[in-house]
C-alpha cells in the first residue's frame, strides 16, 4: 500500500522567501507523485506531477519539486513567495489507481 | 470542458434525514473518486469507479453511506440517516485513470447535519 506523510501542518514564510513543503512517500511499487493545491472554498488544483521521466518537476505558478529514492521524498519549493501562493498543499501518491493525500501543509505568507 | 461538477454546493439537513450528493465527471474519463474532507481527518478515500464499475469501497465508513454510478456521466452518493458526525466537504473527482494521470475535483458539496 501506498502513502504519504507531509512534514509541518503549517508553513509561514515572508513574501520573497523561499517555499519548502516537505513530503515523505512510502510506496511498494514505482510511485506517481502529486502535488496539488486548495484554495477556500475550492476542489484541489494539480500543481504538478511526478512520472519518473524526470526527477526534477516543473509545475505551475512557479513550483518546482525533486523526486530523491534514496531520501523517499518529494518535496515541493518556490524561491521567491507570492501572497497569492497562500493556501493549503497536498501531497498524493497512487500505485494502483487510487489516490492517497497526505494531511496537508497551510501555507501563510506574511507581507 | 466544464470541468467535474457537484451539486449542491451546499446542503444543510436534520440527524435522520437522506442526503444524496451528485457529480457529473468529465466526458471521457472513466474513473470516479469520491474523497471527505474533515479537519479531523484530512482527504478520506471513500469509493471509487472505473467504467462504472465500483472497485474499492473500503473507505465508505459504514452502510449508511451508499454510492452508485449508473452511467458514465453520472454518480450519487447517498447518506441514509444522516448523523452530525457525517458534516464534512464531499468531493468528486475524475480522471483518466492510468496511474499517473492527475485527479481533476469538483467545488465539493459542504453538508452540513444538524
Amino acid at each position: 500500500a501506498q502513502s504519504v506523510t507531509q512534514l509541518g501542518s503549517h508553513v509561514s514564510v515572508s513574501e520573497g522567501a523561499l517555499v519548502l513543503l516537505r513530503c515523505n512517500y512510502s510506496s511498494s511499487v514505482p510511485p506517481y507523485l502529486f502535488w496539488y493545491v486548495q484554495y477556500p472554498n475550492q476542489g484541489l488544483q494539480l500543481l504538478l506531477k511526478y512520472t519518473s521521466a524526470a526527477t526534477l518537476v516543473k509545475g505551475i505558478n512557479g513550483f518546482e519539486a525533486e523526486f530523491k529514492k534514496s531520501e523517499t521524498s518529494f518535496h515541493l519549493t518556490k524561491p521567491s513567495a507570492h501572497m497569492s501562493d497562500a493556501a493549503e498543499y497536498f501531497c498524493a501518491v497512487t500505485g494502483n489507481n487510487d489516490m492517497r493525500f497526505g494531511a496537508g501543509t497551510r501555507l501563510t505568507v506574511k507581507p | 470542458d466544464a470541468g467535474v461538477i457537484q451539486s449542491p454546493r451546499h446542503e444543510v439537513t436534520e440527524m435522520g434525514q437522506e442526503v444524496t450528493l451528485r457529480c457529473k465527471p468529465i466526458s471521457g474519463h472513466d474513473y470516479l473518486f469520491w474523497y471527505r474532507q474533515t479537519m479531523m481527518r484530512g482527504l478520506e478515500l471513500l469509493i471509487y469507479f472505473n467504467n462504472n464499475v465500483p472497485i474499492d469501497d473500503s473507505g465508505m465508513p459504514e452502510d449508511r453511506f451508499s454510492a452508485k454510478m449508473p452511467n458514465a456521466s453520472f454518480s450519487t452518493l447517498k447518506i441514509q440517516p444522516s448523523e452530525p458526525r457525517d458534516s464534512a466537504v464531499y468531493f468528486c473527482a475524475s480522471s483518466l485513470g492510468q496511474g499517473n494521470s492527475p485527479l481533476h475535483f469538483g467545488n465539493g458539496t459542504r453538508l452540513t447535519v444538524t
